[in-house]
């Protein structure tokens, strides 16, 4: 079974721009969740969806935001780009949203932002 | 306001030894708690997890403990093997009737001696 995929593996871009990072999970899984990863603030909660409905959202600006299509692949979009949105963008799936389903990350996107 | 630490950065243990990773929480809300692997360049692998009315889940090489009352948790890995020297990470989800959002400990660096 392939894992979750995120594309692309790597991103430069420049302040005031917008991103958009792209996620396929592993097939069957309904759930899907996205973190930052900062040397400064380790793993932190973006949003979760679920059956293309947003579940939860972590605290982060509204220059944050995400979606899932209904085939489960997801993505979420950063406007106006800061240089503190440098980071390693995880993405992960699962099969519920339930708290007893582990979450099965993907390699990431790693935006840096000049 | 950290409510999972891992108060050890890093840890280094002799091959065939037992590695033991520990985990502190704050937030008695928590009943699901989970370990997480990572290699560099690569997003974290899910290893083992526990329910809260458990204080105990094995998995071959892996046994997480779970101490509710001190609100503490540990991992280990017998016999350790170089193959697991990477950067683990407990997490932690709950409760009842809340969305789900892992809240992740800074990580702990293991290494494992030839």
């Amino acid at each position: 079974k392939a894992g979750v995929t995120q594309t692309p593996r790597y991103l430069i871009k420049t302040r005031g721009q917008q991103v958009t990072l792209s996620c396929s999970p592993i097939s069957g899984h309904r759930s899907v969740s996205w973190y930052q990863q900062t040397p400064g603030q380790g793993l932190q909660f973006l949003f979760e969806y679920f059956s293309e409905t947003q579940r939860n959202k972590g605290n982060f600006p509204g220059r944050f935001s995400g979606r899932q299509f209904s085939n489960s692949r997801s993505e979420m979009n950063v406007s106006t780009l800061e240089l503190g949105d440098s980071a390693l963008y995880l993405c992960a799936s699962s099969p519920s949203d339930r708290h007893n389903s582990p979450l099965h990350f993907g390699n990431g996107t790693r935006l840096t932002v000049t | 306001d950290q409510q999972v630490k891992q108060n050890s950065p890093s840890l280094s243990v002799q091959e065939g030894r037992i590695s033991i990773l520990n985990c502190d929480y704050t937030n008695s809300m928590f009943d699901y708690f989970l370990w997480y692997k990572k290699y560099p360049a690569e997003g974290p692998t899910f290893l083992i997890s526990i329910s809260s009315i458990k204080d105990k889940n094995e998995d071959g090489r892996f046994t997480v403990f779970l101490n509710k009352s001190a609100k503490h948790l540990s991992l280990h890995i017998v016999p350790s093997q170089p193959g697991d020297s990477a950067v683990y990470f407990c997490a932690a989800s709950g409760g009842s009737g809340s969305a789900r959002q892992l809240t992740f400990g800074s990580g702990t660096q293991l290494t494992v001696l030839p």
